[in-house]
């Protein structure tokens, strides 16, 4: 069974450019999350979609970042514009929603680098 | 709200040898479960091992084992027979109706 991709795994672009990340989760999971990551820190909660309901988005930035799951299937993340504080790994997660017990999956991540 | 706090940034183990990583965590909640997962460097984070908050059994995975304490909110990670592959930076978390609340994590190293 395939795990959750993340791509790209790595991106270096300028402060002010757009990024797009993309996520497709594990077949069957119908919750999706993406998380930030600092280095040396824990992941924290950027939104969580419900199928294609993105049911807590409190954390999300929303005047530069948006993030869709179209199908409530594969999930894209994106910034715009960038800024050198969003240098991090946004890391995409997928779990059950009924019937699991919340174990959460996660893929590689996809690290940032903002100049 | 829930919280999570992991106060040991940083801990160390000789090979062979059992260590015990610490985390306490806050919540209103009754039902909910609580998670280890590591995350070596430079790859993904995985499940190390899980513990239902209804159960009062201590989870146990191999050389994994927890110590839960439900009334004091503590969840501590025992690693016995630590191996060089051990070395990861752990991360204690909370899940409560799909919500997930992660700690800062700790950094173990394991010294042959």
């Amino acid at each position: 069974e395939a795990g959750v991709v993340q791509s790209p795994r790595y991106k270096i672009i300028e402060k002010k450019q757009p990024v797009a990340f993309w996520c497709n989760p594990i077949s069957g999971h119908n919750t999706l999350y993406w998380y930030l990551q600092n280095l040396g820190q824990g992941p924290e909660l950027l939104i969580r979609y419900e199928n294609e309901e993105a049911v807590d988005d409190s954390q999300l930035p929303k005047d530069r970042f948006s993030a869709e799951r179209l199908k409530g299937v594969d999930s894209t993340l994106k910034i715009q514009p960038a800024e050198l504080g969003d240098s991090a790994v946004y890391l995409c997660a997928s779990s059950l929603l009924a019937g699991g017990t919340g174990e959460l999956f996660f893929g590689e991540g996809s690290r940032l680098t903002v100049l | 709200a829930q919280t999570v706090t992991q106060s040991q940034p940083e801990m160390s183990v000789q090979e062979a040898e059992t260590v015990t990583l610490s985390c306490t965590y806050d919540t209103s909640e009754s039902d909910y479960y609580l998670f280890w997962y590591k995350q070596p460097p430079s790859r993904q984070m995985i499940l190390v091992i899980r513990q239902e908050a209804y159960k009062q059994q201590n989870a146990t995975e191999n050389r994994f084992s927890v110590n839960f304490q439900k009334a004091a909110k503590s969840f501590s990670l025992k690693i016995s027979d630590s191996q060089l592959g051990d070395a990861a930076m752990y991360f204690c978390s909370i899940t409560n109706a799909g919500k997930s609340t992660f700690g800062d994590g700790t950094t173990l190293t394991v010294k042959p």
